[in-house]
């Protein structure tokens, strides 16, 4: 089945500061998504990027699909932006393998 | 729209006891999804429906039963529960379309086994 690997496991970083989250994975997909996991468990959507670029304010990513991998930016950090990140690509029937996910703490 | 709900959000079981989670949505979606996450670690897939009437094992099915009696709502058993089923259970739903198939996420269940 397909693998999907998350760099960096673990980032910390300093109110205001920018970051880069790296997701590879070992198939062609015709689905990729990234999630935020927020401190209460809820699981939020942040992008739907099989291929391309998206941004959404101060979050953006790119999917490189012929080279089996995506970034996803986080620029101005909050506070807010705590938590786990997750990547997670879907192969066939729609179904989704997730990564370990990258835990980001944003300090003041 | 509610999108995707899920009934309880905790439960506590005894060892051998069973339980049905029950997920609904109301966003017309022909599939659904069941995930279970553990500490630590991203979303495994247990079971999953492309239609009413239908299910499919997903990458860790031992232990729970699933149907899809109604498109809507999709409902995970366990029949005989046990500690290694202590999990917070995610379902999804999404499209058939490729192209526009975004799974969307319910609250979650935090069920712990003693």
């Amino acid at each position: 089945g397909i693998q999907v690997e998350q760099s960096p496991p673990d980032l910390i970083l300093q109110e205001g500061a920018n970051s880069t989250l790296r997701c590879n994975f070992s198939d062609s997909v015709n689905n990729l998504q990234w999630f935020h996991q927020n401190p209460w468990g809820q699981l939020i959507n942040l992008f739907y990027i099989p291929s391309g670029t998206k941004q959404n304010g101060r979050l953006s990513a790119t999917t490189v699909a012929t080279e089996r991998y995506s970034l996803l930016y986080i620029s101005s950090s909050q506070t807010t932006d705590s938590g786990v990140y997750f990547c997670a690509v879907g192969g066939g029937a729609q179904k989704l393998v997730f990564g370990q996910g990258t835990r980001l703490t944003i300090n003041p | 729209n509610a999108g995707v709900t899920q009934t309880p959000k905790f439960r506590v079981l005894k060892t051998g006891q069973s339980m049905t989670l029950l997920c609904a949505q109301d966003m017309n979606h022909e599939y659904m999804y069941w995930y279970r996450q553990d500490p630590g670690m991203g979303l495994r897939l247990i079971h999953y429906s492309v239609g009413e009437g239908t299910t499919a094992k997903g990458e860790v099915p031992d232990g729970y039963n699933v149907s899809r009696l109604k498109k809507q709502n999709f409902l995970l058993g366990l029949e005989s529960a046990a500690p290694s089923q202590t999990s917070v259970y995610f379902c999804a739903s999404s499209t058939y379309r490729k192209g526009a198939d975004e799974q969307f996420f319910g609250p979650g269940t935090r069920l712990t086994v003693l």
